[in-house]
């Protein structure tokens, strides 16, 4: 299996523009969430979800949409891109028992100049 | 301010000691604790967790210790070797039944050959 797999793992984006972060695990687990990671700190969740159809927000939503149509996607929508928004987001996936850890994937590194 | 923080932001031990990384929190709620292993350039790797019901639980070369009553999760890691070395983070499961984890900024452990 491939776990969970992050696309594109760079990019690079003029203030303003947009563009989607892929997701998608292979682990048929129904929850999945997105974070972003600022240097030297720990991570923030963005938004989640706990299954096709349904998703929520996160600590830090603003500036981010999600959609969940499938079980194994999870793409994160980026509308007018602003230099706060440069980070590393990494997405993350995991079964519906209880006491089961968050797998992530490798992340993508977002630049916004 | 967050729930989830670190005694020591950088540890650095010598090849085949004991490493300790300590990790206070604040929610007393939070019923399971996560400890999370990062290398450069990757994602969150998981390395061992803990329900709130212990106060132990052993891995290999790991080991959780869960003090309910200060609030204290550590995490020590038997025989470091050079691979050892990345940035450790403790999490909390603060969401209840949706699993929407609270980071600490975590801690780089160096380990010197």
């Amino acid at each position: 299996n491939a776990g969970v797999t992050q696309t594109p793992k760079f990019r690079i984006l003029k203030i303003g523009q947009s563009m989607t972060l892929q997701c998608t695990q292979d682990m048929n687990h129904n929850y999945m969430y997105w974070y972003r990671q600022d240097p030297g700190m720990g991570l923030k969740l963005i938004y989640y979800s706990v299954g096709a159809g349904i998703t929520d927000k996160g600590e830090v939503p603003n500036g981010y949409n999600v959609s969940r149509s499938t079980t194994e996607d999870f793409p994160l929508r980026l509308e007018l891109a602003a230099p706060s928004q440069t980070s590393v987001y990494f997405c993350a996936s995991r079964t519906g028992r209880d006491d089961q850890p968050q797998h992530f994937g490798d992340g993508t590194r977002l630049s916004i100049l | 301010g967050e729930s989830v923080g670190l005694h020591l932001p950088t540890l650095s031990v010598q090849e085949g000691d004991n490493s300790i990384i300590n990790c206070a929190y604040s929610n007393s709620a939070s019923d399971y604790f996560i400890w999370y292993k990062q290398e450069s350039g990757k994602g969150p790797q998981f390395i061992i967790d803990i329900r709130s019901n212990m106060d132990k639980r052993q891995g290999q070369r790991v080991t959780v210790l869960l003090n309910k009553t200060v609030k204290h999760l550590s995490l020590q890691i038997a025989a470091t070797q050079p691979g050892d070395s990345a940035v450790y983070f403790c999490a909390e499961n603060s969401g209840g039944s949706n699993y929407k984890l609270t980071f600490g900024k975590g801690t780089l452990l160096t380990v010197n050959p």
